[in-house]
């Protein structure tokens, strides 16, 4: 069975400082794509970014990015710089190649601090 | 920026009731998502839905559970005689094309069962 897992249910960081959420998954596919979505709150969920798991490099999209460790299955995001904005739900989630569901974490609740 | 709108924002129904959650996809995406999320669980596939009819379903989604795409905009989810553990956030999401291309999610229905 797939599975996505994410460890740290709440984390808090302080503005402009780095912060790290932990996202650990289980497969046997091998050509599958991995996600962050972002719920801030009352607000719907918007991809953050996203990993090919063919793809060797690590995606970044500005003061996003991620560590992918295919070995390890271990999908982490990194976000510098951390903003007020940047508060809210983080969800990591799965898909493979020939099916059209996500499957999810629980998410890890990050709030920054001023 | 188009975004995926729902509706209502909260319903509360009795059990055994029928409900019908509502949902405006992102006009030219061709697929269609429902997701739930029980309050402090995973979010859970439910149910595609492309060119009218049902591509792929998890076990959740049995006979208490159906989707239509009534016109040209609505997607709609009705569950025929609500139960207490219906109660949860149901997201719609839509994406352009099928498998592993991005989903676009709604700001979710939050449904409770009484």
């Amino acid at each position: 069975a797939q599975t996505v897992t994410q460890s740290q249910p709440e984390m808090s960081v302080q503005e402009a400082e780095t912060v790290t959420l932990s996202c650990t998954y289980d497969t046997s596919e091998s050509n599958y794509y991995l996600f962050w979505y972002k719920q801030p709150p009352s607000r719907q969920m918007i991809l953050v970014i996203r990993q090919e798991a063919y793809k060797q490099q690590n995606a970044t999209e500005n003061r996003f990015s991620v560590n992918f460790q295919k070995a390890a299955k271990s999908f982490s995001l990194k976000i510098s710089d951390s903003q007020l904005g940047d508060t809210a739900m983080y969800f990591c989630a799965f898909g493979t190649s020939g099916t059209y569901k996500y499957i999810f974490g629980t998410g890890t609740r990050l709030k920054v601090l001023a | 920026e188009p975004e995926v709108t729902q509706t209502p924002s909260h319903q509360v129904t009795q059990m055994g009731q029928e409900v019908i959650l509502r949902c405006v996809p992102i006009s030219n995406h061709l697929y269609f998502y429902w997701y739930r999320q029980i309050l402090g669980q995973k979010v859970e596939f439910l149910v595609s839905f492309y060119n009218n009819e049902i591509s792929e379903k998890s076990e959740i989604f049995d006979d208490q559970f159906s989707v239509e795409r009534p016109d040209g905009s609505n997607f709609t989810l009705k569950i025929r005689s609500t139960k207490l553990e219906d109660s949860a956030m149901y997201f719609c999401a839509s994406s352009a094309t099928g498998t592993n291309y991005e989903q676009y999610f709604g700001p979710g229905t939050r449904l409770t069962v009484t």
